[in-house]
């Protein structure tokens, strides 16, 4: 069964820092990964998906990267802002249907 | 619509009501789920669709939890006889089958309160 696991559960950066946000899996056998974001009250926003041939995507100030050997993805913001204040959530898409596994979340804080 | 929608948005309901939460996929799109946040968590998957056909629901958590699609478009999810540990945010979400391991869109959840 798959397992996926972020960490760290939170952080709290001042506005400018660059960031890293960590998700591991369990199972390697996953058609995509998936970076979401989401706000207080509100559904999920995609930001990055990385499919399991590809090594990386970018987006802005957003990089993500898989390694499906050691079971682990990253997700790099540059130069936060604090409008980057939210849950970033990642997940595995396994089977045949490609339903997604989640994490519990990163929540992130960025301060002015 | 330009995106997945959800109705309503917040529903309280006692111990033992039915409820039916309702899910409009973006148009055209094939594939639908289901998935259940509780507070703190991330969603966890309810089941699955692909057009009319339920193909996956080793997710749903009771025979009480009950998933339709008739059509292939709309589809609506109830839970009968409701227990607290149902209060959660459901979660919809679909996938355009034609451009294949594509990014799911949610819609932006029922919140489910059980008194």
């Amino acid at each position: 069964k798959q397992e996926v696991t972020q960490i760290p559960a939170a952080l709290s950066v001042p506005e400018g820092e660059n960031l890293v946000l960590n998700c591991s899996f369990t199972d390697s056998a996953i058609y995509n990964l998936q970076w979401f974001r989401q706000d207080p009250g509100k559904g999920l926003t995609s930001l990055l998906l990385i499919q399991s041939s590809q090594r990386e995507q970018t987006s802005g100030r957003l990089n993500a990267s898989l390694d499906k050997s050691s079971g682990r993805s990253t997700l790099y913001i540059a130069a936060s802002q604090p409008g980057d204040s939210a849950t970033y959530l990642c997940a595995g898409a396994q089977g045949g249907s490609e339903k997604l596994v989640f994490g519990k979340g990163t929540k992130l804080t960025v301060n002015p | 619509g330009a995106g997945v929608s959800q109705s309503p948005r917040y529903k309280v309901a006692k111990r033992g009501q039915d409820v039916a939460l309702r899910c409009d996929p973006i148009s055209g799109h094939v594939s639908l789920f289901w998935y259940q946040q509780a507070l703190g968590q991330g969603p966890e998957f309810l089941t699955y669709f692909q057009n009319e056909a339920q193909l996956d629901k080793s997710g749903l958590p009771s025979d009480r939890f009950f998933a339709e699609r008739p059509e292939g478009s709309v589809s609506t999810l109830k839970i009968q006889r409701t227990q607290q540990e149902d209060s959660a945010v459901y979660l919809c979400a679909s996938i355009d089958r034609g451009r294949k391991k594509d990014t799911q869109y949610f819609g932006p959840g029922t919140r489910l309160t059980v008194l």
